[in-house]
């Protein structure tokens, strides 16, 4: 099984700044990596596909990056609503997503 | 405006069986793979299986193969899963997710809002 190691499981940063979540794969992926992010009784919501696409309606603050075993979403000025939990999922070997990384207001 | 709304959770004793629906509408079920996906309370997501376009490909999880069964009814826009052999490993909230792409992408960009399953005696 293909194991994604998100990290840090927890990030604190303030309205405005600047969050880089990192997710790294047990072997090569290419770009079939995906993020989605979810608040709490919610369904989850697609950002990212194919390592770097937004997906439709995603604002152009988040961002993602990476290839091979080492992928980054980036969230240039965070806003209110994006404190929220995100996940990473790769789809090479069968499907399978990260353990999360809380985003929190600090 | 695409939605999906599963039903057919519930309370279930360990070794049971549950029946699992997927209501689709707002686009036509026929034109996309189908996953259910799951999540544990309080814990992350984890892909349970999908069907193809006409159920002609199905793949499963390592941890649900041989005691779980996806199938799809394009006619009625509904999707199933079919629970068998169930654990107390199985409590969680199933969502049933549509693929991103007519083709086949592996991305999940719509999603019920879930239905939550609890194994216990």
């Amino acid at each position: 099984e293909t194991v994604l190691t998100q990290s840090p499981a927890t990030l604190s940063l303030s309205p405005g700044e600047r969050a880089t979540l990192s997710c790294r794969a047990s072997q090569s992926l290419g770009t079939s990596l995906g993020w989605y992010q979810q608040k709490p009784g919610q369904a989850p919501r697609l950002l990212i596909f194919g390592a770097s696409n937004r997906a439709a309606g995603i604002p152009a603050r988040f961002s993602g990056g990476g290839s091979g075993t080492d992928f980054t979403l980036t969230i240039s000025s965070l806003e209110p609503e994006d404190f929220a939990v995100y996940y990473c999922q790769q789809h090479s070997y069968s499907i399978t997503f990260g353990q999360g990384t809380r985003l929190e207001i600090k | 405006e695409v939605q999906l709304v599963e039903s057919g959770g519930g309370l279930v004793q360990p070794g049971g069986s549950l029946r699992l629906s997927c209501a689709a509408s707002g686009f036509m079920l026929s034109d996309y793979w189908m996953n259910w996906v799951r999540q544990a309370p309080g814990r992350g997501l984890e892909w349970v299986a999908n069907i193809k376009q006409d159920g002609g490909k199905i793949h499963y999880g390592d941890s649900v193969r041989g005691r779980f069964t996806i199938s799809r009814d394009n006619a009625k826009n509904s999707l199933h899963l079919q629970m068998n052999s169930l654990t107390v490993e199985d409590t969680a909230v199933y969502f049933c997710a549509r693929d991103q792409s007519t083709g086949w992408s592996d991305y999940f960009d719509n999603w019920g809002q879930g239905t939550l399953v609890t194994v216990s005696s």
